[in-house]
């Protein structure tokens, strides 16, 4: 199975800073097609998790483009620049190339 | 809007089953696979499998394998998830999620706590 590592395991900022989440994964994520299949999902206390970025780089409708997802083959970042209060949760990155489908154990994003 | 909306919290005692719907709302069900996502409380996300909701054709992850199974009732647009023989371990959150090319798991229902307890 893909083994999705994601780096830190938790994140302190100050409001307003630039948040970084790496995700690493055991396999390259490219598939076959061409396309790579890394999404990234923000989950807030007591909620479902929501989509913020899929295939990589591609913010999906209505989420603020200060949310940046970068990366390619193994290793990939989402990026946060400043930070807002309705930012914080936990952060998973998950990889729909290669089944069994996997999330990394995830990043909270919390206040300094 | 497209909704998914999931049947509520679940208490059971160990050996016995369960089944949690989902049921869509707002799109052509047939349209877009449906997945199923395990959290334990406190912890991470782990998924379980898929089903097609065109041919009704199940996927399980190899931890789920046995006592889970995916169902559908496409006339009224809802994905079941049956337990057998359930066990400490399986006390969690459940989530459905839909799947799209480019929205992937962008629609998710609320979850449903089972919760095993002698």
């Amino acid at each position: 199975d893909v083994v999705l590592t994601q780096t830190p395991v938790s994140l302190s900022v100050t409001l307003g800073d630039q948040a970084s989440i790496s995700c690493r994964s055991s396999q390259s994520l490219e598939y076959s097609d061409g396309y790579t299949y890394l999404e990234w999902y923000l989950q807030k206390p007591g909620q479902s998790p929501q989509l913020l970025i899929y295939e990589v780089s591609n913010r999906f409708s209505g989420v603020p483009d200060r949310f940046i997802g970068s990366g390619s083959g193994t290793d990939f970042t989402l990026k946060i620049s400043r930070v807002e209060p309705e930012d914080l949760g936990v952060y998973y990155c998950f990889q729909a190339t290669h089944d069994p489908y996997t999330f990394g154990a995830g990043t909270k994003l919390e206040l300094k | 809007q497209i909704q998914l909306v999931q049947s509520g919290p679940e208490l059971k005692k160990p050996g016995e089953s369960v089944k949690i719907s989902c049921k869509a709302s707002g799109y052509t069900f047939t349209d877009y696979a449906m997945h199923w996502v395990k959290q334990v409380p406190g912890k991470g996300l782990k998924w379980m499998g898929w089903i097609n909701t065109y041919t009704g054709k199940p996927t399980y992850a190899d931890d789920f394998k046995g006592r889970f199974v995916f169902s559908l009732e496409a006339s009224a647009s809802t994905a079941n998830l049956q337990i057998s023989n359930l066990k400490n371990e399986d006390t969690a959150n459940v989530f459905c999620a839909r799947w799209g090319y480019s929205s992937p798991f962008a629609y998710w229902g609320q979850g449903t706590l089972v919760t095993v307890s002698s």
